[in-house]
């Protein structure tokens, strides 16, 4: 079964200090990996999507992420966190048809 | 559409009610999901639409909770005899085809059973 844990409930991060946030992940093959982020009063947005290739992905809003197989893990990465960064943020693993969820990881930026 | 629209975007229910969540999904989109959202549980999988058929119900909590999807498009979810537990925010997603692919989400259905 496949499953995702993020390890920090909540984050708090000074506004031009990097950012990351942990996820690990279980599941039997080469799963497809994602992060988003749902920001306050909006609906969940994809940051971005790893599944093969460079295990170094970017996305949006200069999100990258690294996928570390030897440890089961997809940890999401900022260099400068800005205030607009303040959100929940969530892992994914999925195979063709099912996406799991870890619980998110609050991230408050302070200024 | 432009998105995925979900209604009504709140609803207040007495326990024992029946209640009917309903989901437009992008135009084209063949897959559609439904999630739960409770307070610092993250996203808890329902169902899972490809076309029509319901491949994956594995995630209903109980045999009170069922969906349906029409003409390959408007989804309904539908929970009996409402329970206090039930209070949540559901959450439909549709994509193209599948998992694989970014899901676009609606901005959910905040669920209150008094």
């Amino acid at each position: 079964a496949q499953s995702v844990t993020q390890p920090d409930i909540h984050i708090t991060v000074s506004e031009g200090a990097s950012l990351e946030l942990r996820c690990n992940y279980s599941y039997g093959a080469t799963p497809y990996l994602f992060w988003y982020v749902q920001s306050p009063g909006q609906g969940l947005q994809l940051l971005l999507k790893y599944f093969s290739g460079d295990t170094l992905v970017q996305g949006i809003k200069g999100f990258e992420a690294e996928f570390k197989r030897s440890q089961s893990s997809f940890n999401l990465r900022k260099p400068s966190v800005h205030w607009s960064d303040a959100a929940e943020y969530f892992c994914a693993v999925g195979d063709d048809y099912k996406l799991s969820f870890g619980a998110g990881t609050t991230v408050t930026v302070r200024a | 559409g432009a998105g995925v629209s979900q209604s009504p975007s709140n609803k207040v229910t007495e326990k024992g009610k029946d209640v009917e969540l309903r989901c437009d999904p992008i135009s084209g989109h063949t897959a559609l999901y439904w999630y739960r959202q409770s307070l610092g549980q993250g996203l808890e999988f329902l169902i899972y639409f490809q076309g029509n058929s319901a491949p994956d119900k594995s995630g209903l909590p109980s045999d009170r909770f069922s969906a349906e999807r029409t003409g390959g498009s408007v989804s309904t979810l539908t929970i009996q005899r409402t329970q206090q537990e039930d209070s949540a925010v559901y959450l439909c997603a549709s994509s193209l085809e599948g998992a694989n692919e970014k899901l676009f989400f609606g901005s959910g259905t905040q669920l209150s059973v008094l």
